[in-house]
């Protein structure tokens, strides 16, 4: 079946612009978890949904950066007045309940460098 | 909060040769996982282990969760060109919650 998708693949935009990324997780997952990726680092965690239980928003690094899920499906990460900082390929990744053993299914991830 | 140190940072070897990578941890962690990501794409599961002393290989991978619970390593044998990529460990959950904590990761560079 499709596995997790992401869009745009990338995004270029200039300071101080907001930008929307999308997630599609897999059907039937009812966890899904942002990530930030910046050059050459590992995986920061941003937020995490678990099915309609309030989000857990701890990873998000300032409060320019907010995500809805909606219908229990698709995500939307949004970041208001973006900063050059912000530059990283951000992975949204979902899996079936969401208990920390289970297995997370990445997306490929959207590139975003902000000019 | 929690970390895992993940080394070495990145490796470049020749292509046939084995790769040991490790991570380590102050916390305990009840799974480890361990993850490749291709360039330009999202991680990819690649074993996971749930239980401490556990070793489990997949194919030329073998990868053990250490008897602390605050270790695992991963090995590759034989390694090939399409071997290049990042490895990332990932562990959780343990009682500071259940978020996965990933390593920084470990780029490898596979010669012809």
């Amino acid at each position: 079946g499709a596995g997790v998708s992401q869009s745009p693949s990338n995004k270029v935009t200039e300071k101080g612009k907001d930008v929307e990324l999308r997630c599609d997780p897999i059907s039937g997952h009812t966890a899904l978890y942002w990530y930030r990726q910046s050059l050459g680092q590992g995986l920061e965690f941003l937020i995490y949904f678990q099915g309609n239980s309030a989000p857990d928003k701890s990873g998000l690094p300032s409060d320019r950066f907010s995500a809805e899920r909606t219908g229990g499906s698709v995500s939307t990460l949004t970041i208001q007045r973006t900063q050059q900082e912000d530059s990283a390929v951000y992975l949204c990744a979902s899996s079936l309940s969401g208990g920390g053993w289970e297995t997370q299914y990445f997306g490929p991830g959207t590139r975003l460098l902000v000019l | 909060g929690q970390q895992l140190n993940q080394s070495p940072q990145s490796m470049f070897i020749q292509e046939g040769e084995d790769v040991s990578m490790n991570c380590t941890s102050s916390s305990i962690f009840n799974t480890w996982l361990w993850y490749k990501q291709d360039p330009g794409e999202g991680p990819v599961l690649l074993i996971a282990l749930y239980k401490a002393g556990e070793l489990t290989s997949n194919g030329r991978l073998t990868a053990q969760f250490g008897i602390t619970r605050k270790d695992s390593f991963l090995n590759i044998s034989a390694s090939i060109p399409s071997d290049v990529g990042i490895y990332f460990c990932a562990g959780g959950p343990n009682n500071a919650g259940n978020m996965l904590t990933f390593g920084g990761g470990t780029r490898l560079m596979v010669k012809p």
